[in-house]
């Protein structure tokens, strides 16, 4: 199994509300990562998670709240969202994190009203 | 890290092969080439990398030039499926800290037509 799934597919969200995204894998990878990506730019990394632990933050607004629950699962809690985070949020795994051959999956696009 | 080059787009017709082209002047002898692919509305996709040697799997080939200023990636027999934008990645192959990390240029969107 080389999949990675994420949760929901689309997901459209007032400014007030509170939701989650979710990503799994079953590939016993130990490296996690989120990315955003605006229409028509290359993705642009978020958060690394390294052995269920948070290794880099890239300078993300805390309105955005990563978990890693176990190796398994990555979170993303939304929370207090602005327009201007309509993207789509890419979640990543690689087998450790210093291989650069991550597994991508296709996304949740979201839309904040 | 080194910065790439890319073509914005390129064209090529279906069962040829399409050479995309990834400029690293400023690349360092521990630096790696990779290659990932993004298809519309799918996350993007590990292809290849390399250090200095040719390589080649069952997806393309990636001839570095011997300077290691450049690279192309080929793919022998492009087909419809084959559209995408290409990213021309150059990294250090090191431990820890942010340089295990992915930095996306803008690719080459490249068109594969009938």
């Amino acid at each position: 199994d080389t999949e990675v799934t994420q949760t929901p597919k689309h997901l459209v969200m007032g400014m007030t509300n509170k939701k989650s995204l979710k990503c799994e894998q079953h590939m016993g990878h130990r490296a996690m990562y989120w990315y955003k990506q605006k229409a028509k730019k290359p993705p642009e990394l978020m958060f690394v998670y390294s052995y269920e632990k948070l290794s880099i933050n890239e300078s993300v607004p805390s309105r955005f709240s990563p978990e890693c629950p176990n190796s398994s699962l990555l979170n993303l809690h939304l929370h207090a969202l602005q327009p201007e985070d309509s993207a789509l949020y890419l979640c990543a795994s690689s087998q450790d994190p210093v291989s650069y051959e991550q597994y991508f999956g296709p996304g949740t696009r979201l839309t904040v009203t | 890290d080194a910065k790439t080059t890319q073509p914005t787009s390129m064209d090529c017709a279906e069962g040829r092969a399409a050479n995309l082209p990834c400029n690293h002047s400023t690349i360092s002898g521990n630096e790696y080439v990779y290659w990932y692919r993004q298809i519309h509305s799918q996350g993007p996709q590990y292809i290849i990398h390399g250090l200095k040697n040719n390589e080649t799997n069952e997806m393309a080939s990636l001839i570095i030039t011997e300077d290691r200023k450049s690279s192309t990636l080929i793919l022998p027999h492009a087909t419809l499926r084959d559209t995408a934008v290409y990213y021309c990645i150059v990294r250090v192959a090191n431990y820890g800290g942010s340089q295990g990390n992915l930095i996306f240029g803008k690719g080459t969107k490249l068109s594969v037509k009938p």
